[in-house]
C-alpha cells in the first residue's frame, strides 16, 4: 500500500522560474511531513518539512504548502535553479491508532526535477 | 567532520555469495537504518535499530541481516536469500528513534555478477 504518491516521474523547468513538486498521501494520521533532495550516486539530504499544525513553511527558495483536506502537499522552488536538478522525495513518519512512529518514515517514489538554464 | 560514512561505494556479488555493507556514523546518533532504493521507487526499509543491541526488521526484512553492537556501527548482511539483491543501499541515522529528521550516507551500489 503506497501511502506516499508521487504522480509525477519528472518535472523541467526553466532556470529562474517557478517549481512544484506534488505529494499525495492517503494515510490521514499522518502529522509531519518532510522533503528530501538526492543527486545521483548520492544519499538523500533533508530540505524543509512541516507540521500538520501548519499549512505553509518557508525557508529561502523552498516553500511547502499542505492541503490535509486534500491530503497533498507540494514544495515550491522560486526562483528554481539549475542546481537544483536532482530527484526529490516527499516522506511522511509512520502513522496508525497507536500514535506515530517518527523514526520509520515512508517515501514516495520521488519526482525527477530538471531546470534548464 | 561529522557524517556517515557508507562503504564500499560499489560491491559485486557472485551467486550465492553472502556480502556485508558497511555503515559507519560519528553523529552519536542513538538511531540508524537502512534503506534499499530502486530505479522508479521509493526509499524502502529494511532494518532500524533505535539503541545498541537492539534492530527491529523493516518492510523488506527478507533475505537481510544486521548487527548493532556499536553505537556508530550498522552493518548490513546481504544474504543468498535475498534473491534480487542488485539496488542501491543508504544507511540513515537520526539522533534518537522519535526522532523525525534522518540523515543520510552516501550509499552503496550492490551489484550481481
Amino acid at each position: 500500500d503506497q501511502q506516499v504518491k508521487q504522480n509525477s516521474p519528472s518535472l523541467s523547468v526553466q532556470e529562474g522560474r517557478i517549481s512544484i513538486l506534488n505529494c499525495d498521501y492517503t494515510n490521514s494520521m499522518f502529522d509531519y511531513f518532510l522533503w528530501y533532495k538526492k543527486y545521483p550516486a548520492e544519499g538523500p539530504t533533508f530540505l524543509i518539512s512541516i507540521s500538520s499544525i501548519k499549512d505553509k513553511n518557508e525557508d529561502g527558495r523552498f516553500t511547502v504548502f499542505l492541503n490535509k483536506s486534500a491530503k497533498h502537499l507540494s514544495l515550491h522552488i522560486v526562483p528554481s535553479q539549475p542546481g537544483d536538478s536532482a530527484v526529490y522525495f516527499c516522506a511522511a513518519p509512520r502513522a496508525n491508532a497507536g500514535g506515530t512512529s517518527y523514526g520509520k518514515l515512508t517515501f514516495g517514489q520521488g519526482t525527477i526535477l530538471t531546470v534548464h538554464p | 567532520d561529522g557524517g556517515i560514512t557508507q562503504s564500499p561505494k560499489y560491491l559485486f556479488r557472485k551467486e550465492g555469495q553472502n556480502v556485508t555493507l558497511s555503515c559507519e556514523q560519528n553523529l552519536n546518533h542513538d538511531a540508524m537504518y537502512w534503506y534499499r532504493q530502486d530505479p522508479g521507487q521509493g526509499l524502502r526499509l529494511i532494518y532500524y535499530s533505535q539503541i545498541v543491541n537492539d534492530f527491529q526488521k523493516g518492510d523488506i526484512a527478507e533475505g537481510y541481516s544486521v548487527s548493532r553492537e556499536k553505537k556508530e556501527s550498522f552493518p548490513l548482511t546481504v544474504t543468498s536469500a535475498q534473491k534480487n539483491p542488485t539496488a542501491f543501499y543508504l544507511c540513515a541515522s537520526s539522533i534518537q528513534g522519535s526522532a523525525v529528521t534522518q540523515y543520510f550516507g552516501p550509499g552503496t551500489r550492490l551489484l550481481v555478477l
